[in-house]
């Protein structure tokens, strides 16, 4: 158990629908990434937030929006969802800026998006 | 733009043999990580490398970092089933691409009796 919690585990929705996947980081860690892994795309970095602030944009959709509260918990919203957006998201939490110091990630257990 | 290649993305081994995972990067990587994920699991942080001619090793895995050629490997001894898993690593370009990783494809390493 690394320490990340995210909610839902499991997500089934209708093309068009929006949803939001839910982060809480492991204590103390001050800035959260988001990861998508599909088969076709494989891992892909999303975008990352440090202490409520947008760091790094990945290939992150136009449909798709996050933000980082002021107690640390990440929120990413899917939006108009399609088909393609079927896929396991991750987030990650460090505990240093990247900026800063040598940093690892540690993942939680994910959200599994079904779009119908 | 960082670009991570794992080969080979298919791996089959008995039990008890010994095998290398292979995983070049294309520019300055300020480190390398490898992950281990189960199926429909999370990633499972296993080595972190920091610097050139890093060697890190846990159980009957080992990870090398040679920044030179851009090549890091992880090297599997005398396998068992438990190892089963897809093994990903992943880059770090630093500067203002900030946290983000960039993952290889994955290894799908399945250890036969």
């Amino acid at each position: 158990d690394s320490g990340v919690t995210q909610t839902p585990k499991h997500l089934i929705t209708a093309t068009g629908q929006r949803v939001t996947l839910r982060c809480s980081p492991r204590s103390g860690d001050l800035s959260v990434y988001w990861y998508q892994q599909s088969l076709d795309q494989g891992l892909q970095f999303l975008i990352q937030y440090y202490n409520g602030e947008e760091r790094a944009k990945g290939n992150i959709l136009e449909r798709f929006s996050a933000q980082q509260f002021p107690d640390l918990h990440s929120e990413l919203n899917l939006s108009s969802l399609e088909l393609g957006d079927s896929a396991l998201y991750f987030c990650a939490s460090s505990a240093h800026d990247p900026l800063q110091s040598i940093v690892e990630q540690f993942f939680g257990p994910g959200t599994r998006l079904t779009v119908l | 733009e960082l670009k991570v290649e794992q080969n080979p993305l298919f791996l089959s081994m008995q039990e008890g043999k010994n095998y290398t995972i292979y995983c070049n990067y294309s520019t300055t990587s300020d480190r390398l990580y490898w992950y281990r994920q189960d199926p429909g699991k999370s990633l499972e942080s296993l080595f972190v490398l920091l610097s050139n001619g890093a060697v890190k090793q846990e159980g009957r895995l080992m990870a090398s970092l040679d920044t030179k050629a851009r090549l890091s490997t992880l090297h599997i001894t005398a396998a068992v089933h438990d190892l089963s898993a897809t093994y990903f690593c992943a880059g770090y370009a630093g500067g203002t691409s900030y946290g983000k990783l960039t993952f290889g494809q994955g290894t799908i390493l399945t250890v036969h009796p």
